[in-house]
């Protein structure tokens, strides 16, 4: 099974200023139809899971230009440009490379300081 | 407008049964695979289950082979996850979500296994 490693666990940030979370997966992404199967997904508090981002860097419709996903192979990135209030939440890497199963990350917390 | 609502979720003592559903609608059910994610209290996400358009291919995580079924009624738009022998351990929220990369999701339903 591939193992999603996020970090950090809980991420404090000040309103305005950028965040970033680290996804790393225990094997390559990459598929070999050339698309690479990581996702993105918010929890706001008390709401259900919302989906942000698809293979690594595409932003669902609705979502703000603020959030960004990079990366490829076993190591990605999802960037806030700018944290709002609306952010906080806890953000889910996924992968649907290699399955079964589909594996989640642990989790990131995303809080205002 | 996608819209999914699950139902089914309580109260069940350990090795108990609960039938959940999960009504579709705003796209085209029939032609989209379906999979059931959980979340324990105070947890992460965990993908329970998956089932393709017609049906004919299913998949589980390991911890729930042999207690849960997953299926699907595309005549009525309805997913549905079976769960028998029920633990403590299967307690929490039932999710489900549109396609193999989960692009929308129910609002949830709350199983609680206990004695």
């Amino acid at each position: 099974d591939v193992v999603m490693t996020q970090s950090p666990l809980s991420l404090p940030v000040t309103l305005g200023q950028p965040a970033s979370i680290s996804c790393r997966s225990s094997q390559s992404l990459a598929h070999r139809d050339g698309h690479t199967y990581l996702n993105w997904f918010q929890q706001r508090p008390g709401q259900s899971p919302r989906r942000l981002i698809y293979e690594v860097s595409k932003r669902d419709s609705g979502v703000p230009d603020r959030f960004s996903g990079s990366g490829s192979g076993t190591d990605f990135t999802l960037k806030i440009s700018r944290v709002e209030a609306e952010d906080v939440g806890v953000y889910y890497c996924m992968q649907h490379t290699h399955w079964p199963p589909w594996t989640f990350g642990q989790g990131t917390r995303v809080e205002i300081k | 407008e996608v819209h999914l609502v699950e139902s089914g979720g309580g109260l069940v003592q350990p090795g108990g049964s609960l039938r959940l559903s999960c009504v579709a609608s705003g796209f085209s059910f029939s032609r989209t695979w379906m999979t059931w994610v959980r979340q324990a209290p105070g947890k992460g996400l965990e993908w329970v289950a998956i089932i393709k358009e017609n049906g004919g291919e299913k998949y589980q995580v390991d911890s729930v082979k042999g207690r849960f079924t997953i299926s699907r009624d595309n005549a009525k738009n309805s997913l549905y996850l079976q769960m028998n022998n029920l633990r403590v351990e299967d307690t929490a929220v039932y999710y489900c979500a549109t396609g193999s990369d989960f692009w929308s999701w129910g609002q949830g339903t709350l199983v609680t296994v206990s004695s």
